[in-house]
Formats: C-alpha cells, sequence, structure tokens
C-alpha cells in the first residue's frame, strides 16, 4: 500500500480565516513533505519533516505553519493568506534509511482557493 | 541555482508508438532521479527511479536511461496507450547525503496519445 490521504480535497477560504489540511499515511514512512504547486507548473517544496522534526522549511511565509503531530499525521495550518497562495497542496511521504533517500509517494492534493 | 529542465514542453504520439521523454540536470551532486506521472486534478504518480550509480533501470512498459557525462535523463515508455496522456516531471533529489529527500522538480513535458 502507498496510499497518502489528504483532507479536504476542495477548500476555499476567504483572507481572514483560519484553515488546516490535513494529511495522513500509514505506510510507516518517517519523513514526510509539504509541496505547493500553481497551474501548470512542477510542485515547489515547502517543508520537510523527518521523525516528527521539522527539516526543511523552504523559506516559506509565517502564515503557512506546519505541523507534524506523530508520525502518520502532517497538518499544514493555513492564517491570512492571499489569493496567490491559491494552489494545489500536495503532501508526501518517504522511508528513512540511514543515508540512502527513497521514493516520495504523493497523496492526491487539496485545491486551495483564497478570496 | 541548481535545476532540473526539460527539453520539449509537449510530446504527442500516435498509439503503440514509443515515447522518449528527456531530462536535463544541473547539480552533479545529484544522487537519485524520479519519474513521475501527474494526471488532471491529481497527485504526481511515481513510474520509476535511478540513483546515480546505475545507467539504466526498466520496469514494465517503462525504461530510464541516466547519463552523467552530459547530465541527461529519459524516459522512455514503449506501446504508448491512450492512458499514458499526463504530464510527466522529471526530479532530481539533492539533500546532500540526508536520508529524507529534497526533490527539484522539472517544468514538465504534456505527452497526448491519439487513438
Amino acid at each position: 500500500d502507498t496510499e497518502v490521504t489528504q483532507t479536504p480535497k476542495h477548500l476555499v477560504m476567504g483572507m481572514t480565516n483560519k484553515k488546516s489540511l490535513k494529511c495522513e499515511q500509514h505506510m510507516g514512512h518517517r519523513a514526510m513533505y509539504w509541496y505547493k504547486q500553481k497551474a501548470k507548473k512542477p510542485p515547489e517544496l515547502m517543508f520537510v519533516y523527518s521523525y516528527e522534526k521539522l527539516s526543511i522549511n523552504e523559506s516559506v511565509p509565517s502564515r503557512f505553519s506546519p505541523e507534524c503531530p506523530n508520525s502518520s499525521l502532517l497538518n499544514l495550518h493555513l492564517h491570512a493568506l492571499q489569493p496567490e497562495d491559491s494552489a494545489l497542496y500536495l503532501c508526501a511521504s518517504s522511508q528513512v534509511q540511514g543515508v540512502i533517500t527513497d521514493t516520495q509517494y504523493f497523496g492526491p492534493g487539496t485545491r486551495l482557493t483564497v478570496l | 541555482g541548481e535545476s532540473v529542465g526539460l527539453h520539449l514542453p509537449t510530446l504527442s504520439v500516435q498509439e503503440g508508438d514509443n515515447s522518449i521523454i528527456n531530462c536535463a540536470y544541473s547539480n552533479s551532486a545529484s544522487d537519485y532521479f524520479i519519474w513521475y506521472k501527474q494526471e488532471s486534478g491529481k497527485g504526481p504518480q511515481f513510474i520509476i527511479d535511478i540513483r546515480s550509480n546505475m545507467d539504466k533501470r526498466q520496469g514494465q512498459r517503462v525504461t530510464v536511461l541516466l547519463n552523467k557525462t552530459v547530465k541527461h535523463l529519459s524516459l522512455q515508455i514503449a506501446a504508448t496507450q491512450p492512458g499514458d496522456s499526463a504530464v510527466y516531471f522529471c526530479a532530481e533529489n539533492n539533500a546532500g547525503g540526508t536520508s529524507y529527500g529534497k526533490l527539484t522538480f522539472g517544468q514538465g513535458t504534456i505527452l497526448t496519445v491519439h487513438p
């Protein structure tokens, strides 16, 4: 099973709202990722968690706040977003094996629209 | 900075033909490369990967070739089917020896298969 699930599938929010995106995997992967993908563009890395600790923050604005409450769950808390933050937000996970990088498996994404 | 790019943004083929999608990378330290397929409204789907100590890897109907001398990666799809129509992304891992990944994606190639 290589399934990563994400909820909700679609989200529409105003610029003053607070919302959260959720990601879950049950593959025993200890690395989890958030990516942002604009239309007709490749995914861009936002955050990496390894063993529930934030390992990479790609200079993402503080209005995006990631959280990894346990090894299976990854959240992205959203507050005071701008219309240009509208995009497909993708979650991914991978195994952690020493220094060998393993395949990242992606979820279906959350389509976010900021009004 | 380092980047991964594609030579052809679009590729149209007839059903049954073989398809070749190319990708150039510039980070000589990248040690792991992945091809993903992304259908409309879905997350990237893993197709095949290759590590830098290999130059060829085969899967079911797909072959990835890696030429480190010219920093070139290609994906070959045999007997292309209409269901293969999608955007194909190459991605390189340049996490610098960490166990989690740090993927940089190419711009993507749109493959259209005509019946």
